[in-house]
């Protein structure tokens, strides 16, 4: 399979914990984007990357996350200090610019995070 | 101010019937792209279409077809026949891509589709 894979797909962690989610792309990939998306809502951009550098960082991601892509391929997007409202579905995508400008993203299945 | 409109946050109806999900939009840039994508039970966003703003035509593939207006600012999805299997939730979606800025794609609350068999 080559498409989007995040890892893991379900995590459950107590409050004031730290969580490290993956996002492997697809291999090709030059972009790579984080999305949250809780529940009855569409997803909420945070942050992407044109390989290895960060290019934006939504008013969302607060000072407690952090995303990496150190070497342009994977990405990890780490939370510290976990609060209740961090529950939600992480998404992520990847793509690469098309023939007439734009992007056409691909998402991966998303983890699932419940802060108990 | 929200960019993407899904006036309709869940629609039901019975197998075979056509069904339409409306998408409303937002932008000043002359220059931007709509999306559609379907999210299953299973979670992962399936892209079913990209349109770019200078591209009117609808498009028809298979039971699946898009009406483009820019006079309305609206790019509305028909299922014709519907199938269970179409059941979940869509997301109408846009991007408004700067040179090497910000090409994000802001998503509408999506409309949860069930069909009934």
């Amino acid at each position: 399979d080559t498409g989007v894979s995040q890892d893991p797909r379900h995590k459950i962690t107590k409050r004031g914990q730290n969580v490290t989610f993956r996002c492997d792309p697809i291999s090709e990939h030059n972009r790579l984007y984080w999305y949250r998306q809780t529940l009855g809502q569409g997803p909420e951009f945070l942050t992407y990357f044109q390989n290895e550098a960060q290019l934006e960082k939504s008013r969302l991601l607060s000072d407690r996350f952090s995303a990496e892509r150190p070497k342009g391929s994977f990405s990890t997007l780490e939370i510290q200090r976990t609060e209740q409202g961090d529950s939600a579905m992480y998404l992520c995508a990847s793509s690469n610019h098309g023939p007439f400008g734009g992007r056409k993203a691909f998402f991966g299945q998303g983890t699932r995070l419940t802060v108990v | 101010a929200q960019k993407v409109t899904q006036a309709q946050t869940e629609i039901s109806v019975v197998e075979k019937e056509d069904v339409t999900l409306d998408c409303v939009y937002e932008t000043r840039d002359t220059t931007y792209y709509l999306f559609w994508y379907k999210q299953p039970p299973s979670g992962e966003l399936v892209f079913l279409i990209r349109r770019n703003s200078f591209d009117e035509q609808n498009e028809i593939s298979g039971r699946y077809s898009w009406n483009f207006q820019k006079s309305t600012s609206s790019f509305n999805f028909t299922i014709t026949a519907s199938q269970v299997v179409d059941s979940a939730v869509y997301f109408c979606a846009l991007s408004e891509p700067q040179s090497l800025g910000d090409d994000k794609i802001i998503f509408g609350k999506g409309t949860r589709l069930h069909i009934l068999p």
